[in-house]
């Protein structure tokens, strides 16, 4: 299996909702990634986690917040966001944080009204 | 700042004509380029990655030139088919920080 799986696929949300993105690898990657992509733009780090333990904070505000539950799970919990939020979040994983080749998902096109 | 940049911002090339991707970097800390291509609707998707200690590198019709001494690298995908017409992501790895940082990305067409 070497699928980075995410669900869902799109979302819709108001700016008072709360919401999580979820992300699943099954490769043994010790390493996850969120990243953000607006459109026609590159993909922007957020956040990176290295043996289930946050590695990395992009400065990303407070409003996402992620969670790695296990070695094979990330979340992203989403809380009070903004319209220029919406993007499509991409997760991402490697064998681990040193390891240079990134496994990316499909995305959650998230839209924030 | 934009560490790595990258030309030209679109591109339409006949079917069967070469695509030239070009891309630069300033940051001599980088050790890993990766191109990555992305369908519209999906993750970008690794395609060829090269080390700076090699000065090419090919993978069926797509091959890398890296110039160390310009701080430049560039994809060439030969025979381009329409099933090519996609969005190209150089990047750089930065060894220190083990980020990926990625160029802005050259949308190429191919024309049937």
């Amino acid at each position: 299996d070497t699928e980075v799986t995410q669900t869902p696929k799109h979302l819709v949300m108001g700016m008072t909702n709360k919401k999580s993105l979820k992300c699943e690898q099954h490769m043994g990657h010790r390493a996850m990634y969120w990243y953000k992509q607006k459109a026609k733009k590159p993909p922007e780090l957020m956040f990176v986690y290295s043996y289930e333990k946050l590695s990395i904070n992009e400065s990303v505000p407070s409003r996402f917040s992620p969670e790695c539950p296990n070695s094979s799970l990330l979340n992203l919990h989403l809380h009070a966001l903004q319209p220029e939020d919406s993007a499509l979040y991409l997760c991402a994983s490697s064998l681990d944080r040193g390891n240079e080749k990134l496994f990316f998902g499909s995305g959650t096109q998230l839209s924030v009204l | 700042q934009q560490q790595v940049k990258q030309s030209p911002q679109s591109l339409i090339v006949q079917k069967g004509g070469i695509s030239i991707i070009n891309c630069a970097y300033e940051n001599t800390a980088f050790d890993y380029f990766p191109w990555y291509q992305q369908f519209p609707g999906k993750g970008p998707a690794l395609l060829i990655a090269i080390r700076p200690d090699v000065s090419e590198k090919k993978e069926g019709r797509f091959t890398i030139s890296f110039n160390k001494s310009a701080k430049q690298f560039s994809l060439h995908i030969m025979d381009s088919q329409p099933g090519d017409s996609a969005t190209y992501f150089c990047a750089a790895r930065d060894n220190g920080g083990f980020k990926t940082i990625f160029g802005a990305g050259t949308r190429l067409f191919v024309k049937a």
